[in-house]
């Protein structure tokens, strides 16, 4: 069963920073790796997806790697500003099938300004 | 192009009664599902579906029920609903292609 672990659970940082978000997985026969951005009271705004057989994926300030091998992505965010703050969730998908999707809990990111 | 829809965004319900939540997709994905969102449990997957005409169970479909008629259209069904499951429910809808999974805005249930 595949299981997906996010640390930390919680993260501040002052603006400027540039900052990581870790995302684990146990099952490495991944289809894709999806991470959100999940605003309070909101639904989950998808930021970028990664195929199996990709390393990174980058969009704007947010740049996405995936090491199957080692079972982790990482979310790295450029120049973070306050309108980042949100929890940040990753999510793998599986192979066949219907694609089962396995969420991580998020880290909860909070820039200060 | 609005995506994922989703109705009612709050809805507050006494033990018993019963109610659908609508989902609605316009990106023509075959795949969608229902979650529920409680602190502390993440996301759990309820029911989903492949196509129209074919459901299935995930993780938590206990008071819950589903069909698919169109593409389209995917409602949860709450025959009596019970304080557990006061939740945040998402619809969401997958590309089948590249597993890219859409989601809905919640619904915000609470059962009293």
């Amino acid at each position: 069963k595949q299981e997906v672990t996010q640390i930390p659970a919680a993260l501040s940082v002052p603006e400027g920073e540039n900052l990581v978000l870790n995302c684990s997985f146990t099952d490495s026969a991944i289809y894709n790796l999806q991470w959100f951005r999940q605003d309070p009271g909101k639904g989950l705004t998808s930021l970028l997806l990664i195929q199996s057989s990709q390393r990174e994926q980058t969009s704007g300030r947010l740049n996405a790697s995936l090491d199957k091998s080692s079972g982790r992505s990482t979310l790295y965010i450029a120049a973070s500003q306050p309108g980042d703050s949100a929890t940040y969730l990753c999510a793998t998908g599986s192979s066949g099938g219907y694609q089962k999707v396995t969420f991580g809990t998020g880290t909860k990111l909070q820039v200060i300004p | 192009n609005a995506g994922v829809t989703q109705t009612p965004k709050f809805q507050v319900l006494k033990t018993g009664q019963s109610m659908t939540l609508q989902c609605a997709q316009d990106m023509n994905h075959e795949y969608m599902s229902w979650y529920r969102q409680d602190p502390g449990m993440g996301l759990r997957l309820i029911h989903y579906s492949v196509g129209a005409g074919i459901t299935d169970q995930g993780e938590v479909p206990n008071g819950y029920n589903v069909s698919r008629s169109t593409t389209e259209d995917f409602p949860l069904r709450l025959l009596s609903a019970a304080p557990s499951q006061t939740s945040v429910y998402f619809c969401a809808s997958k590309d089948r292609g590249t597993g890219e999974l859409f989601f809905g805005e919640g619904s915000r249930l609470t059962v009293l």
